[in-house]
């Protein structure tokens, strides 16, 4: 199985700066990696899709990049709602496999 | 809009069983793999287990492979989770998902709000 492995575990910001949680494969996954936003109580939310595909209706502010086994989420500049916990996702092979998530709090 | 209701969690014993539900609209379901994914008080996420479309292929994480079951019913627009032999760390939100196509989903672009189930005696 793929293992995803988040860095940091925790980011800690401060609105208006800029974040860059990133997520490494232990294997290649090429461009196959979607990035999902988790808020407590509520559903992952999908983010990014072929690492650097926005979804619909994501903002602008969000941007993937990386293929391989290295992948960065970036957002350029953080909104009180962007505090949340995020997930990376490989669907290149199967089991499809999840990080363990970066917690991006506020400092 | 893409809407997932699911139904099904509960407090169960070891050894137990229990059936989740996912009652989908918005779309054409039988032209979606759906996916259940599960996380565990204060964990991650779990990919569980992956149906295509037509219910022809499924796909089951090592850790629950022989004792969950994957089905879906496309006349009634409903994903199930068949979970029997059920263990203390089976304990976890339950998540269904939409995927992207029609045989194994890939990512996930719509998802339930989770049921709870919990194992214990």
């Amino acid at each position: 199985e793929i293992v995803m492995t988040h860095s940091p575990a925790t980011l800690s910001l401060s609105p208006g700066e800029r974040a860059t949680p990133s997520c490494r494969a232990s294997q290649s996954v090429s461009t196959n990696l979607a990035w999902y936003q988790q808020k407590p109580g509520q559903a992952p939310r999908l983010l990014i899709y072929g690492a650097s595909t926005r979804a619909t209706g994501v903002p602008a502010r969000f941007s993937g990049s990386g293929s391989g086994t290295e992948f960065t989420l970036t957002i350029s500049s953080l909104q009180s709602e962007d505090f949340a916990v995020y997930y990376c996702q490989q669907y290149n092979n199967w089991p499809y496999t999840f990080g363990q998530g970066t917690k991006l709090e506020i400092k | 809009e893409v809407q997932l209701l699911q139904s099904g969690g509960d407090l169960v014993q070891p050894g137990g069983s229990l059936r989740l539900s996912c009652a989908a609209s918005g779309f054409t379901f039988s032209n979606y793999a759906m996916t259940w994914v599960r996380q565990a008080p204060g964990k991650g996420l779990e990919w569980v287990s992956t149906i295509s479309g037509s219910g022809g292929y499924t796909f089951y994480a090592d850790s629950v492979k022989g004792r969950f079951t994957i089905s879906r019913d496309n006349s009634k627009n409903t994903l199930f989770l068949q979970l029997n032999s059920l263990r203390a760390e089976d304990t976890a939100v339950y998540y269904c998902a939409k995927g992207i196509n029609v045989d194994y989903g890939n990512w996930f672009d719509s998802w339930g709000q989770g049921t709870l189930v919990t194992v214990s005696s």
